[in-house]
């Protein structure tokens, strides 16, 4: 495996549900991201890892919740979603300070019902 | 509010000519500022990157700074029907992240 693997690549949710989806890079980074991308809006940056540090958590509703246990690993665990947060869910790594720009994964595509 | 602005498009363009992809950005501290690649059902993939004021030339892409206007532009020369896909802008800030446009649709024609 190389780049930026996510799973699963599409996802289907009721409002009570929980759920995980998990992302693992292959590139030596030691930063971590998951966006959001709904469509006709920016890409949102919702969390950031550091060295396994969250170091950045932008305004993002309790019911997503990260994990990152180790530099290669990012997971966001999905708990009483609404129909709204259906979207493409981004996760991206890079080097330290992100100069070089972000390597992003496939994505997964979340429906909530 | 950091921001970063493209025009949404669509921008249409017949095959062989010059695509020209503009976005400004508000944040005056942005350092670094990237062009992507987004497919339809794809995820974005980085096609160039600038840094400092000026061109930045790769194969059929060239990238364009101008922080005085905070100003970004991607040039496509022979531009293909495969050129066809959503081009995201980004700006960093706060050193180590990534805002992003809207993106601007491109298509190419035959």
């Amino acid at each position: 495996e190389t780049g930026v693997t996510q799973t699963p690549r599409h996802l289907v949710m009721g409002m009570t549900n929980k759920k995980s989806l998990k992302c693992e890079q292959h590139l030596g980074h030691n930063a971590m991201y998951w966006y959001k991308q709904s469509a006709k809006k920016p890409l949102e940056l919702m969390f950031v890892y550091n060295f396994k540090e969250q170091t950045e958590n932008n305004s993002v509703p309790s019911r997503f919740s990260p994990e990152c246990p180790n530099s290669s690993h990012l997971f966001l665990h999905l708990h009483t979603l609404q129909p709204e947060d259906s979207a493409l869910y981004l996760c991206a790594s890079s080097e330290a300070g992100g100069r070089d720009g972000y390597t992003f994964g496939s994505g997964t595509r979340l429906t909530v019902v | 509010q950091k921001e970063v602005e493209q025009n949404s498009g669509p921008l249409s363009v017949p095959e062989g000519a010059i695509a020209s992809l503009n976005c400004t950005y508000s944040d005056r501290g942005s350092q670094s500022f990237f062009w992507y690649r987004q497919y339809s059902g794809k995820s974005p993939e980085l096609i160039m990157s600038i840094y400092s004021n000026g061109d930045k030339e790769d194969g059929r892409f060239t990238a364009q700074l101008n922080k005085a206007s905070q100003y970004v532009s991607l040039l496509i020369r022979d531009s293909q029907p495969s050129d066809s896909a959503t081009y995201l802008c980004a700006g960093t800030y706060n050193t180590d992240k990534l805002i992003f446009g809207t993106g601007t649709r491109l298509q190419v024609f035959p």
